[in-house]
């Protein structure tokens, strides 16, 4: 499975966008990139998917480029209730071996 | 119903006790596991069930026990653990397995806290 590189943390402030990259060099053809969202004491929420080019929700943005060794993460106008930790995820469909959670990114919006 | 239910929310137990975490989905998914998360660390994944049959086991000790008695239901039996095993236990369910794909990912519970005293 492709293994994922991001930062360990961000700080942003209201109503800013936040943009928050992942690294994947070895992503494999048949892989699925996948961002999910934890606020403490919960369990992760998934956010957005994708697999090439562009891919917009209600909530976010993710931006893949046309060789897929990274994935943006786009979050517009950020809000308080948006710190939390990302976790950018990196897998084939029938894995049959799970999805392997990396570090995540702790992203911290100040007022 | 687009839930992953865990009870209880908190537990509490000795190194003797036995105690079961329940784990319930009404979403169809037919690939449900859980996953052990320490504080600021990223959940690591224990035991995976499809079609409810245990299809991965990660290397967990026996003193955690899974069980899959229908295609809703995911329990996790605990017996004789440890203070290192207090953390945030997490239950998830996909549609099938991998959880990536068309369909939305993994749906999370909200986690059963463990502390072993």
């Amino acid at each position: 499975l492709a293994k994922t590189t991001q930062p360990i943390s961000m700080d942003s402030y209201e109503g800013q966008e936040v943009n928050i990259t992942c690294s994947h060099n070895n992503i494999a053809t048949n892989d699925y990139i996948t961002w999910y969202q934890q606020f403490p004491s919960q369990g992760p929420r998934f956010i957005i998917q994708g697999y090439k080019t562009k891919v917009t929700n209600e909530v976010a943005s993710l931006f893949i480029p046309a060789d897929r060794k990274s994935s943006t993460l786009s979050l517009p106008r950020v809000s308080l209730s948006d710190t939390a930790v990302y976790y950018c995820l990196v897998g084939p469909r029938w894995a049959g071996n799970m999805l392997t959670f990396g570090g995540g990114t702790r992203l911290m919006v100040k007022p | 119903d687009t839930e992953v239910t865990q009870t209880p929310k908190h537990l509490v137990m000795g190194m003797t006790n036995k105690k079961s975490l329940k784990c319930e989905q009404h979403m169809g998914h037919r690939a449900m596991y859980w996953y052990k998360q320490k504080a600021k660390k990223p959940p690591e994944l224990m035991f995976v069930y499809s079609y409810e049959k245990l299809s991965i086991n990660e290397s967990v000790p026996s003193r955690f026990s899974p069980e899959c008695p229908n295609s809703s239901l995911l329990n996790l039996h605990l017996h004789a653990l440890q203070p290192e095993d207090s953390a945030l236990y997490l239950c998830a369910s996909s549609q099938d397995l991998g959880g990536q794909g068309a369909d939305q990912g993994y749906t999370f519970g909200s986690g059963t806290r463990l502390t072993v005293v």
